[in-house]
């Protein structure tokens, strides 16, 4: 069944390293989001693209934070460098504007990033 | 700009019990509200949706919510909950064209 496939499922690494993020949306959607999830801040969308396009990703610290779609079937989530405050689970979610926007979200296993 | 209050963060129960998880949102536009469910280690999952028409919605698996425009509340409710309901319920507003807004998760915690 289709379903948002996000890799890897856990990260751990050290601070001042790189780390990317990659998802799947299911095949067809056209909008992909990314959400961040603490225990102090609950869900935060950070970005979100329609048909690849950056629509919003004023949630993103800009100076460590980048977010591309290099093609329908991937999303990259990217810090450079990564610091112990990133440390969260990192969603991402996709769904299909049917004329007035998405109605439906449908969110992938999320990747759970723990720096050091 | 739409937010939204979901005013217990955990709510304890035992099984077989009804259970009331509320929320309340505010908005200056048209409304649609979501509430989706989270597993222990997975991500967000649909529960069910208001987008216009009937006020009462429901699930697949039992659980309900009514959209009051007076009270601007979209309550999730369940008759009778068991131990698999266990999990995170998060009500959201969608927010512009696309985007929704979250609250802050209610944790059900169901016990025998």
């Amino acid at each position: 069944d289709a379903r948002v496939t996000q890799t890897p499922r856990h990260k751990v690494t050290e601070m001042g390293q790189e780390v990317t993020m990659r998802c799947q949306p299911i095949l067809g959607h056209n909008t992909v989001f990314w959400y961040r999830q603490t225990m102090m801040q609950g869900l935060e969308l950070l970005a979100y693209f329609r048909n690849r396009a950056p629509l919003d990703d004023s949630g993103m610290p800009k100076d460590r934070f980048s977010a591309e779609m290099p093609d329908a079937t991937l999303a990259t989530l990217k810090i450079q460098p990564s610091e112990p405050r990133d440390s969260a689970v990192y969603f991402c979610a996709s769904g299909s504007t049917l004329g007035r926007g998405v109605y439906e979200q449908y969110f992938g296993p999320g990747t759970r990033l723990t720096v050091t | 700009a739409q937010s939204v209050t979901q005013l217990d963060s955990q709510v304890p129960v035992f099984e077989e019990a009804p259970v009331e998880l509320r929320c309340n949102y505010s908005s200056s536009v048209s409304v649609y509200l979501f509430w989706y469910v989270q597993y222990p280690n997975q991500g967000l999952q649909l529960l069910l949706k208001y987008l216009s028409g009937s006020t009462l919605v429901e699930s697949i698996n039992g659980f309900e919510a009514e959209f009051n425009k007076s009270q601007t509340s979209f309550h999730l409710r369940k008759p009778s909950v068991h131990i698999s309901d266990t999990a995170e319920y998060f009500c959201a507003v969608r927010r512009g064209y696309s985007t929704l807004t979250f609250g802050k998760g209610t944790m059900l915690l169901v016990s025998p």
